[in-house]
């Protein structure tokens, strides 16, 4: 099975500070994707990248970066977090645009 | 641009009960249809999907079934389990064109199921 693996469930940080969120998957992915959920709201994208060094504005990019060095690897950067960045924020992978596989998802809270 | 449109939530039902949870959706081309479910303090699971037009995705006892006509998508099961409480997300794909096939949800349906 397809594993995506963010690096942490929780995170608490303070306002200002820049917050990097991890995600990998192994299986050699060519798509990668962040999200945010939020109540009543659902999923919404913030980036997403379909190559090494690609990434591509989602519907929410204000406020976030990504990095893609490698393939398996793709990270979510909020420059200087702010409490409405409190969020759960989802990874996830896709061959083409059938094959899904999420992470756990990562708990973020901006005191 | 493409969007799905869930029942308004929450859904409470006693178990046993029949469940329908109504989506339509819009887009261009010919989307790929998905429904995920997200158990508490999980990540999202596919729990099935339809790729074309009168495809119907099952598993666990769940159905759906991809109207064009109607634009729809709606999740039915015959006999809810305590333990089909959870959110569950309609979405889309369009595999076609310069999207990379990205996922677009509709806001969630929180299911909860009593004994």
């Amino acid at each position: 099975d397809v594993k995506v693996t963010q690096s942490s469930r929780y995170l608490v940080k303070r306002t200002g500070e820049k917050v990097f969120l991890e995600c990998v998957q192994d299986m050699d992915h060519e798509n990668m994707f962040w999200y945010r959920q939020d109540p009543g709201l659902g999923l919404r994208l913030i980036y997403f990248s379909y190559d090494v060094k690609m990434k591509e504005k989602g519907d929410i990019p204000e406020g976030y970066s990504v990095s893609r060095e490698k393939k398996e690897r793709f990270s979510l950067i909020l420059e200087s977090a702010s409490t409405n960045q409190t969020s759960m924020y989802l990874c996830a992978s896709s061959f083409g645009g059938i094959g899904y596989t999420f992470g756990s998802g990562t708990r973020l809270t901006v005191v | 641009g493409d969007s799905v449109t869930q029942m308004e939530g929450p859904v409470t039902l006693s178990e046993e009960a029949f469940l329908t949870i109504n989506c339509t959706y819009t887009a261009t081309g010919y989307p790929s249809l998905f429904w995920y479910v997200q158990y508490p303090g999980e990540g999202l699971q596919l729990l099935l999907k339809a790729t074309k037009a009168d495809d119907k995705g099952s598993n666990k006892g769940f159905e759906a079934t991809y109207r064009k006509e109607t634009t729809s998508f709606h999740l039915e099961k015959g006999s809810v389990q305590v333990s089909d409480s959870a959110v569950y997300f309609c979405a889309l794909s369009d595999p076609g064109g310069t999207s990379y096939g990205k996922l677009t949800f509709g806001q969630g349906t929180i299911l909860t199921v009593h004994p």
